[in-house]
């Protein structure tokens, strides 16, 4: 079956330190991939998404994401972290294989929620 | 643009009784989704719909209708609710990449 593993529930790390939040997926072909942030009691905002070319892709607020088809994997990394980003992360993948439907369909991980101590 | 907008953004509701949650966007966006948020679970698809006139289920549709009368907007009703229906609901639009809306955060006692 299709799934996204986002294995951190949690993820703590100190203001000014490297961030890494880590995603791997099982979906054939050649997805999509996307991350998404979700601050307190707000909707989900679109970071970033890698859908082919340069496996290092830059996204909003200075994230950026690593793409490794070897490792089926798409990590979300920010050199140096800000207390402003603490909120939960969402990592979603998109099947483009014909016969997958033409509708734009997301699964989805479980989020990982970030916490950035000052 | 406005984006993605909501309609309304709380509500409580006593269990049987029925609404409507309203989803617009003003991006001329073909594709619309609607989600269920609950803790540990992540995001769940209720209904989605490629199209104007189009809706398709998703994962938990059951007590769930949607309709997409126009591109614009998409509709997802609550006939009768029930406390399970507690959640947070967003709507998404997508040309290529899914935007959100703010959500609506319903209680159903």
């Amino acid at each position: 079956a299709q799934s996204v593993a986002q294995p951190e529930d949690q993820v703590n790390v100190a203001e000014g330190n490297p961030l890494t939040v880590k995603c791997t997926y099982s979906v054939s072909g050649n997805p999509y991939l996307f991350w998404y942030v979700q601050y307190p009691n707000r909707g989900l905002q679109f970071l970033l998404k890698y859908i082919t070319g340069d496996n290092l892709v830059k996204g909003s607020y200075g994230f950026e994401a690593e793409f490794n088809k070897s490792q089926t994997s798409f990590h979300l990394k920010k050199p140096s972290a800000l207390v402003s980003d603490s909120a939960l992360y969402f990592c979603a993948v998109r099947d483009n294989r014909k016969g997958a439907g033409n509708n734009r369909k997301l699964i989805w991980g479980l989020g990982t929620s970030l916490a950035v101590n000052p | 643009n406005a984006g993605v907008t909501q309609t309304p953004k709380f509500r409580v509701l006593k269990t049987g009784q029925s609404m409507t949650l309203l989803c617009a966007q003003d991006m001329n966006h073909e594709y619309m989704y609607w989600y269920r948020q609950d803790p540990g679970m992540g995001l769940r698809l209720i209904h989605y719909s490629v199209g104007e006139g189009t809706t398709a289920k998703g994962e938990v549709p059951d007590g769930y209708n949607v309709s997409r009368l126009k591109k614009q907007n998409f509709l997802l009703g609550l006939e009768s609710a029930a406390p399970s229906q507690t959640s947070v609901y967003f709507c998404a639009s997508a040309r290529d990449t899914q935007y959100f809306g703010p959500g609506t955060r319903l209680t159903v006692l």
